[in-house]
């Protein structure tokens, strides 16, 4: 299995402030890596999927970088809507395998 | 568009079969070519690909559970299921079903269910 570590486990922001999590892979998965946002009592929804494309919707304040085993997403202005729960994901391989989760809430 | 919705018990008793099903709305889940799958999440902790059957109807699991889990498709009734057999308590989590975007050229999972509570207790 392909181990993904994000960094931090949490983080305390304000809105307003530019956010960064981190996501390494145990091996290379190309740039087969998702993010994922969870709220509370919510299925996750897809923010970023091949490591930089943004999904249909989501605004242009998440970005997605990184290929091979150095993955990042960034909240360019955090907004109140955006304390959740973000999770990254390989699909380079099966089992597909998710990062613990980074949880980011209100300072 | 499609949409997953969720349906089977809540409460599995240890040593049974969890049974849960997701019908499909909105689009066919025997035309383009998807994954549908599974993924759980313990309360409190972080999400586990349980496996996904292919619109071929090949299947893939996670080798953790893959003695104990089968992952079907019924067509006739546009659903799809899950089966995890001889559950224990850390089987306990929501459970969703998802479908990928692999006919639209990405293969994260863009549709989710509503998620299904089960609890494995006596």
């Amino acid at each position: 299995d392909i181990q993904m570590t994000q960094s931090p486990s949490s983080l305390s922001a304000s809105v307003g402030d530019r956010v960064t999590i981190t996501c390494r892979a145990g091996q290379s998965v190309s740039n087969y890596l998702n993010w994922y946002q969870q709220k509370p009592g919510k299925a996750p929804k897809v923010l970023i999927y091949a490591a930089s494309s943004l999904y249909s919707g989501i605004p242009s304040r998440f970005r997605g970088s990184g290929s091979g085993t150095d993955f990042t997403l960034t909240i360019s202005s955090l907004q109140p809507e955006d304390f959740a729960t973000y999770y990254c994901q390989q699909t380079y391989s099966t089992p597909y395998t998710f990062g613990q989760g980074t949880k980011v809430d209100i300072k | 568009q499609v949409q997953l919705q969720q349906s089977g018990p809540g409460l599995v008793k240890p040593s049974q079969t969890l049974s849960l099903t997701c019908t499909v709305s909105g689009g066919s889940i025997s035309s383009g070519n998807y994954h549908w799958g599974w993924i759980r999440q313990p309360a409190g902790k972080g999400l586990e690909w349980i496996g996904h059957i292919y619109t071929s109807g090949s299947t893939n699991y996670n080798p953790s559970l893959k003695s104990r889990v089968t992952i079907s498709a019924d067509t006739s009734n546009n659903q799809f299921s899950l089966k995890l057999t001889s559950v224990i308590a850390a089987d306990s989590a929501v459970y969703y079903c998802v479908r990928d975007g692999y006919n639209l050229g990405f293969d994260a999972f863009h549709i989710w269910g509503q998620g299904t509570v089960v609890t494995v207790s006596s």
